[in-house]
C-alpha cells in the first residue's frame, strides 16, 4: 500500500515569491492534515480537511496561506508571499474512521526562504 | 490547552539497553494516543496507536503504555539497537480529533 505522497520534497525560493505544496493521501483516507515543523520541535496542525470540507483551519494564517482539497482526494497547501519565518518542514498526514484516525505522515516538504 | 512534556530530551545509551522514553499531557480528556519516530530529514512514522480504554499496547520490541487519569504514557524499547537511533515523539489525540505533540526525545544507541 502507497503511503502518503508529498511534493516536492525540497523547495528554496526568495521572500515574497509564491509557493505551493502538493500532498496525495492514503487511497481511501478522507480526513487529510497538513502540519508545520519548526527545527526542533513536533508538528503544530494547520488545517484539517474532512473530505472536502476544511474543518479547523484556525492555526492558518490566512493572510497568506491558503489550502484547498478539490474533490476530496489530494490536496495543496501555498504561501503568498513567502517570509523569512517561513522556513520549516510541512508536512502532510492523512487517516480513516475505519483505523481510530491513526495519522499516517509524508516525508514533508523542507522550505527554505532567503 | 494541551500541553505535551516529554523525558528525557535526549538520550545516548549503549546497544541492548531496555529504555524507557516518557510522555506527560495536562488534559487528560483523550480520544487516543499515539508514539512516532521521525529519522533526520524524514516523515514521522507510526509506532503505536493506544486508545484511551486501552492500558497498554505492543509491537515488537516496543510496548506502550498509557495511565489517562494521570495524564502519562510510557515507551518501553527492548534491548535497543543502533537502528533504534531516531527523535520519539508521542501526541495525545484531543475528542477534536486534534494531535498535540511533544518535542520529542533524541535517542542515539551506539554499538
Amino acid at each position: 500500500e502507497a503511503g502518503v505522497v508529498q511534493s516536492p520534497r525540497y523547495k528554496i525560493i526568495e521572500k515574497k515569491q509564491p509557493v505551493a505544496f502538493w500532498c496525495n493521501p492514503i487511497s481511501g483516507h478522507n480526513t487529510l492534515y497538513w502540519y508545520l515543523q519548526n527545527l526542533g520541535q513536533g508538528p503544530e496542525l494547520l488545517i484539517r480537511y474532512e473530505n472536502e470540507e476544511a474543518v479547523d483551519d484556525s492555526q492558518l494564517p490566512k493572510d497568506r496561506f491558503s489550502a484547498e482539497r478539490l474533490k476530496g482526494v489530494d490536496s495543496t497547501l501555498k504561501i503568498q508571499p513567502a517570509e523569512l519565518g517561513d522556513s520549516a518542514v510541512y508536512l502532510c498526514a492523512s487517516s480513516s474512521r475505519d483505523s481510530y484516525n491513526e495519522q499516517f505522515f509524508g516525508p514533508g516538504t523542507r522550505l527554505t526562504v532567503l | 490547552k494541551q500541553e505535551v512534556t516529554q523525558i528525557p530530551a535526549a538520550l545516548s545509551v549503549p546497544e541492548g539497553e531496555n529504555l524507557v522514553l516518557n510522555c506527560s499531557f495536562t488534559d487528560s480528556a483523550i480520544y487516543n494516543l499515539q508514539w512516532f519516530r521521525q529519522d533526520p530529514g524524514k516523515g514521522l512514522t507510526s509506532l503505536l496507536l493506544i486508545q484511551s480504554s486501552q492500558r497498554e499496547q505492543t509491537s515488537g520490541r516496543l510496548n506502550a503504555s498509557l495511565d489517562k487519569s494521570s495524564g502519562r504514557s510510557t515507551l518501553y524499547i527492548a534491548a535497543s539497537q543502533p537502528g533504534d537511533s531516531a527523535t520519539y515523539l508521542c501526541a495525545p489525540r484531543l475528542n477534536t480529533d486534534k494531535l498535540i505533540f511533544g518535542t520529542g526525545t533524541r535517542l542515539q544507541v551506539f554499538p
